[in-house]
């Protein structure tokens, strides 16, 4: 079975400094790979996916993330966070065998202080 | 276009009631998903449609916890009987095609057992 591991449950850190948050899976096979962002009180929302080709993907807001097959990651980046990236961060995976299946991490909090 | 749509947003209720929870997914997707959000657990995959006909219930926690799709435009999830311990924020989430196509949630419906 497939499974997530986001390794940083609870991350601050001041405006302006670059951020990376950690995703591992555990599947050998082809996957798909997302990452959501819950901010305060709201619901999940689509940051960046990976299907195929460029392994550097660049999503909305800045962010961007890199799939690494040999690791097994696909980190989140942004060179410069602002007080209002203070969110839940969920890295999901879906495997090609798993039908419409995601399977999610743990989350991780980002607190930005201002 | 509207998104998900998910009815009550909020509700308390006393252990032992039934709680129904709704779900109006996005027009012309065929994929439907409940997924449960704790703490402790993070964001869990509780079951899944295909065209209105359950593939996965593996997630759903006990016998309490039952989910239909009558039809293309709705769905609910059912606990019966509830316990505190249900408390949780509960997303309904839909998805146009399989193979890990970007999902879309709903803004959750959080409950609160007493």
């Amino acid at each position: 079975a497939q499974s997530v591991s986001q390794h940083n449950h609870h991350v601050i850190l001041s405006e302006a400094a670059s951020l990376e948050l950690g995703c591992n899976y555990s599947y050998g096979g082809t996957v798909n790979l997302f990452w959501y962002v819950q901010y305060p009180g709201q619901h999940l929302q689509l940051l960046l996916k990976y299907f195929s080709g460029d392994p550097l993907v660049k999503g909305i807001k800045g962010f961007e993330a890199e799939f690494i097959k040999s690791k097994f990651s696909f980190n989140l980046r942004k060179p410069s966070v602002q007080w209002s990236d203070t969110a839940e961060y969920f890295c999901a995976v879906n495997a090609h065998n798993a039908g419409n299946m995601l399977t999610f991490g743990g989350g991780t909090r980002l607190m930005v202080k201002p | 276009d509207a998104g998900v749509i998910q009815s009550p947003r909020h509700e308390v209720t006393e252990m032992g009631q039934e709680v129904t929870l709704r779900c109006k997914p996005i027009s012309g997707h065929d994929y439907l998903f409940w997924y449960r959000q704790t703490m402790m657990r993070g964001l869990e995959l509780l079951i899944y449609f295909n065209n209105n006909v359950p593939i996965d219930d593996s997630g759903m926690p006990e016998d309490r916890f039952s989910a239909k799709m009558p039809n293309a435009s709705f769905s609910t999830l059912k606990i019966q009987p509830s316990e505190p311990r249900d408390s949780a924020v509960y997303f309904c989430a839909s998805s146009p095609l399989p193979k890990g196509n970007t999902i879309y949630f709903g803004e959750g419906s959080w409950l609160t057992v007493v």
